[in-house]
C-alpha cells in the first residue's frame, strides 16, 4: 500500500514556463513533506520542505503548496531552466514514526525542460 | 569533496552468491540509512542506524544484514543473492534521527545486478 504517490510519471515544459509536479498522500498522520531531485546516476538530493502547519513554502524559483483537506501537495517551479530536468520525489515523514527520520518516498516524476 | 560515498557504483553477481555495499559519510551525522529502489522506482526504507544502533528494520528478508562498525560507516551484506534483489540501494545520512524536517543526504547509489 503505497502511501505516497506521484501520479505523473513523466512531464515536459518550455523552458521559462511554469512546472507543476503533483504528489497524493494517504496518511493523515505525515506532519512534514520533503521534494528531492535526482540526477541520472547521483543520488537524490533535497530540495525543498514544508510543515503540515503551513500552507506554502517558497525557495527562490521553487514553491510547494499543501492542501491538508486534499492531501495533496505540488511542487512549482517558476521559471523552469534547462538545468532542472531531473527526477523529481516527494517524500512525507510522521512524528508517531517515533524519531526514527523514516521517510516515506512517492515514485517520482521526471520533468524535462526544453531549451 | 564527497559527503556519502558508496562501494561499489556497480555490481553483477551471480544468485546464491554473498555480497556487500560499503558506504562511508563524513558529514559528522548520527544517523544513516539503506534505501532500495526498485523496478518501479519506489526508494523504500530498509534499514537506519542511530549511532551504531539499529532503529529502523522494515520488512526485510533476513539475508540482509546492516553493519555499522561506527557512527561514519553503514555496511549492507545480503547472503544468497536473489533474481528480485536487483535494485539500485541508496546509502543515506542526516543530522539526527528525527521525524519531521529530516534532510537526509543521499550517496549516488550502487546498482546491483544478479543473474
Amino acid at each position: 500500500d503505497q502511501q505516497v504517490k506521484q501520479n505523473s510519471p513523466s512531464l515536459s515544459v518550455q523552458e521559462g514556463r511554469i512546472s507543476i509536479l503533483n504528489c497524493d498522500y494517504t496518511n493523515s498522520m505525515f506532519d512534514y513533506f520533503l521534494w528531492y531531485k535526482k540526477y541520472p546516476a547521483e543520488g537524490p538530493t533535497f530540495l525543498i520542505s514544508i510543515s503540515s502547519i503551513k500552507d506554502k513554502n517558497e525557495d527562490g524559483r521553487f514553491t510547494v503548496f499543501l492542501n491538508k483537506s486534499a492531501k495533496h501537495l505540488s511542487l512549482h517551479i517558476v521559471p523552469s531552466q534547462p538545468g532542472d530536468s531531473a527526477v523529481y520525489f516527494c517524500a512525507a515523514s510522521a512524528d508517531g514514526s517515533g524519531n526514527t527520520g523514516k521517510l516515506i518516498f512517492g515514485q517520482g516524476t521526471t520533468l524535462q525542460v526544453k531549451p | 569533496d564527497t559527503a556519502v560515498s558508496q562501494t561499489p557504483k556497480y555490481l553483477v553477481t551471480q544468485m546464491g552468491n554473498d555480497k556487500s555495499i560499503k558506504c562511508e559519510q563524513n558529514l559528522g551525522h548520527d544517523t544513516m540509512y539503506w534505501y532500495k529502489q526498485d523496478s518501479k522506482k519506489f526508494l523504500k526504507i530498509m534499514f537506519s542506524y542511530n549511532n551504531k544502533e539499529l532503529i529502523i528494520n522494515e520488512t526485510v528478508p533476513n539475508r540482509f544484514s546492516p553493519k555499522s562498525p561506527d557512527k561514519a560507516h553503514l555496511n549492507l551484506h545480503i547472503n544468497s543473492l536473489e533474481l528480485g534483489d536487483s535494485a539500485v540501494y541508496f546509502c543515506a545520512s542526516s543530522h539526527v534521527a528525527t521525524s519531521g524536517n529530516n534532510e537526509q543526504f543521499f550517496g549516488p547509489g550502487t546498482r546491483l545486478t544478479v543473474l
